[in-house]
């Protein structure tokens, strides 16, 4: 059974802190995601990693910044934390198959900036 | 890039009637779809896969991808309480297998 882990539930940070969100997969998925959700906007995806110390911008990486390195834990940072990043970030992570991979999700994180 | 577009709903349906939930997309060169199913304050989860044309059916899902109009649905049967949710409708970036872009979700109420 695939198993997604996140640091944190619920984090509370102020405006100007370096956040770190961690995220840990147990299936040896080579492929790992950060999305942020936000009411009305969807799922957008933050980064997203392939293999070890690679990765890819999505379609918001600005504000953010990803390390991998090791294969099963994918960490997002915040490297000054602002309020409009207050937002719950999901990380996912699938097994490459060619033909669409199915993400399995984390239980999030909900971050709460002040 | 692409784009896929649902309705946010709300959509209510009642107990033991069928829901349809609809999803647009940009690019006629996808292949490939999802629907994923998300609680209330949880993550979401894959409910369906459907990559050719036409009908793919597990239990009381059924999937329907109709590429000439770009568009694919998925119906729920005999609609419970517990298939209150989101459901949102993804299908892979154009460049990568891997990443795929997720509709902002069609909230689906089913009144008892």
């Amino acid at each position: 059974d695939v198993k997604v882990t996140q640091s944190s539930r619920y984090l509370v940070k102020r405006t100007g802190e370096k956040v770190f969100l961690e995220c840990v997969q147990d299936m040896d998925h080579e492929n790992m995601f950060w999305y942020r959700q936000d009411p009305g906007l969807g799922l957008r995806l933050i980064y997203f990693s392939y293999d070890v110390k690679m990765k890819e911008k999505g379609d918001i990486p600005e504000g953010y910044s990803v390390s991998r390195e090791k294969k099963e834990r994918f960490s997002l940072i915040l490297e000054s934390a602002s309020t409009n990043q207050t937002s719950m970030y999901l990380c996912a992570s699938s097994l490459v198959t060619g033909d669409g991979d199915e993400q399995f999700f984390g239980p999030g994180t909900r971050l709460t900036v002040l | 890039q692409k784009e896929v577009e649902q309705n946010s709903g709300p959509l209510s349906v009642p107990e033991g009637a069928i829901a349809s939930l609809n999803c647009t997309y940009s690019d006629r060169g996808s292949q490939s779809f999802f629907w994923y199913r998300q609680y209330s304050g949880k993550s979401p989860e894959l409910i369906m896969f459907i990559y050719s044309n036409g009908d793919k059916e597990d239990g009381r899902f059924t999937a329907q991808l109709n590429k000439a109009s770009q568009y694919v649905s998925l119906l729920i049967r005999d609609s419970q309480p517990s298939d209150s949710a989101t459901y949102l409708c993804a299908v892979p970036w154009y460049s990568s297998a891997s990443k795929i872009i997720f509709g902002s979700g069609t909230r689906l109420s089913i009144r008892p």
